[in-house]
């Protein structure tokens, strides 16, 4: 069926570098991709999305980029700070008739000083 | 008021018993979910409601009852769970008109089934 997955479960960065979490997903239906952080005892927060007829957008120190030819997502941040910390899940959702989102599997970003 | 309010944060229930989780907004989203979420694991979409009508059931077990009494309010129904329907139940609401950044998550209630 289709899906949303990431290719790593943990990635530790130290302070100040970019990190980069990827995602791959499978529904070529999907017409937003986003990026969800959840700290502990916290619901999913919005960090940044994109349009699935756009290849990169940015926000403040986060960028996401769509490589629609090999279903990617990748979300890049940078001068990762300790604050950062958290697990990251991609998400895809379907518009129209009932919006449906979908969450990937989750990659748990450590921030080490 | 921007945010999602759940309640109660925190629940602990017998199979045996009926309790109900409550969720609130007041954004003015006509759009509400229901996410279940096992430990480590990402959201999985329970129920959708769209102008307090049920839109989606991912095809839920009959034990889980939502109900959208007005705009504003959500809630889960529950009886005769299980301990595995052990888990973090978040709510959401969104403005929806296609934007992913309209989806407003609540802390959800920590449902512990013993």
């Amino acid at each position: 069926g289709e899906s949303v997955g990431l290719h790593l479960p943990t990635l530790s960065v130290q302070e100040g570098d970019n990190s980069i979490i990827n995602c791959a997903y499978s529904n070529s239906a999907s017409d937003y991709f986003i990026w969800y952080k959840q700290e502990s005892g916290k619901g999913p927060q919005f960090i940044i999305d994109i349009r699935s007829n756009m290849d990169k957008r940015q926000g403040q120190r986060v960028t996401v980029l769509l490589n629609k030819t090999v279903k990617h997502l990748s979300l890049q941040i940078a001068a990762t700070q300790p604050g950062d910390s958290a697990v990251y899940f991609c998400a895809e959702e379907v518009t129209g008739g009932g919006n449906k989102l979908t969450f990937g599997t989750g990659t748990q970003l450590k921030v080490e000083l | 008021d921007t945010e999602v309010t759940q309640t109660p944060k925190h629940l602990v229930m017998g199979m045996t018993n009926k309790k109900s989780l409550k969720c609130e907004q007041h954004m003015g989203h006509r759009a509400m979910y229901w996410y279940k979420q096992k430990a480590k694991k990402p959201p999985e979409l329970m129920f959708v409601y769209s102008y307090e009508k049920l839109s989606i059931n991912e095809s839920v077990p009959s034990r889980f009852s939502p109900e959208c009494p007005n705009s504003s309010l959500l809630n889960l129904h529950l009886h005769a769970l299980q301990p595995e329907d052990s888990a973090l139940y978040l709510c959401a609401s969104s403005d929806r008109q296609g934007a992913g950044y309209g989806y407003t998550f609540g802390s959800g209630t920590r449902l512990t089934v013993v």
